[in-house]
């Protein structure tokens, strides 16, 4: 079975760009949730998706916003990009959370942030 | 708000030797506790603990969960260079409806170095 898939792997991005991020589940997980992981912070949650709604969102402002699609791909977007946004972006997916299920980690994206 | 706090930040050891990392959590409604390995990829997944299941094994890494003094151990015994990592553990809240939409907060991580 397929692992959490991210694209693109590494981006290099200058200070008030933009940037899209793309998370594909593993087949028959429907929840996907992204992180932030820096060194300073380490692992923060951003937001978490379940059929297409955005039902949890961590402490991050709008310029971080994300959305879901009806095969369980998700994307997550950064306006206005700041040198602060620069870290490693994981996304990770779920069966079902109303069951106990592990979160299983996609091998994340690398933003720099120029 | 929940937190996790894990200790040590890093270790040092060789191999063969047995090592314990400790989790101590603040959660308002504990779900799960959970513990990943990071190398230079994604964290993956280890051991899932909760109130029906306060230990688990595999192989050489042993995990328990004390759910009433608030922490969880991860002993890994014989350890090999290839025990080099970032040891990661995090608590899954419950909301109302008994779910956590999806929310793990994450402890600073503990990094193990398995000298040869």
């Amino acid at each position: 079975k397929a692992g959490v898939t991210q694209t693109p792997r590494y981006l290099i991005k200058t200070r008030g760009q933009q940037v899209t991020l793309s998370c594909s589940p593993i087949s028959g997980h429907r929840s996907v949730s992204w992180y932030q992981q820096t060194p300073g912070q380490g692992l923060q949650f951003l937001f978490e998706y379940f059929s297409e709604t955005q039902r949890n969102k961590g402490n991050f402002p709008g310029r971080f916003s994300g959305r879901q699609f009806s095969n369980s791909r998700s994307e997550m977007n950064v306006s206005t990009l700041e040198l602060g946004d620069s870290a490693l972006y994981l996304c990770a997916s779920t069966r079902d959370p109303q069951i106990y299920n592990e979160q299983f980690f996609g091998p994340g994206t690398r933003l720099t942030v120029l | 708000e929940d937190k996790v706090v894990q200790s040590p930040l890093s270790l040092v050891v060789h191999e063969g030797d047995t090592v314990t990392l400790n989790c101590s959590y603040e959660v308002t409604n504990f779900r799960s506790l959970l513990w990943y390995k990071q190398e230079k990829k994604a964290p993956t997944f280890l051991f899932m603990l909760t109130s029906s299941g306060i230990e688990k094994k595999s192989g050489r890494l042993s995990s328990i969960l004390d759910k009433k003094e608030l922490f969880s151990i991860l002993n890994i015994t014989a350890t090999q260079t290839g025990d080099s990592a970032i040891y990661l553990c995090a608590v899954e809240p419950k909301n109302a409806g008994g779910t956590s939409y999806g929310k793990l907060t994450f402890g600073q991580g503990t990094i193990l170095t398995v000298h040869p």
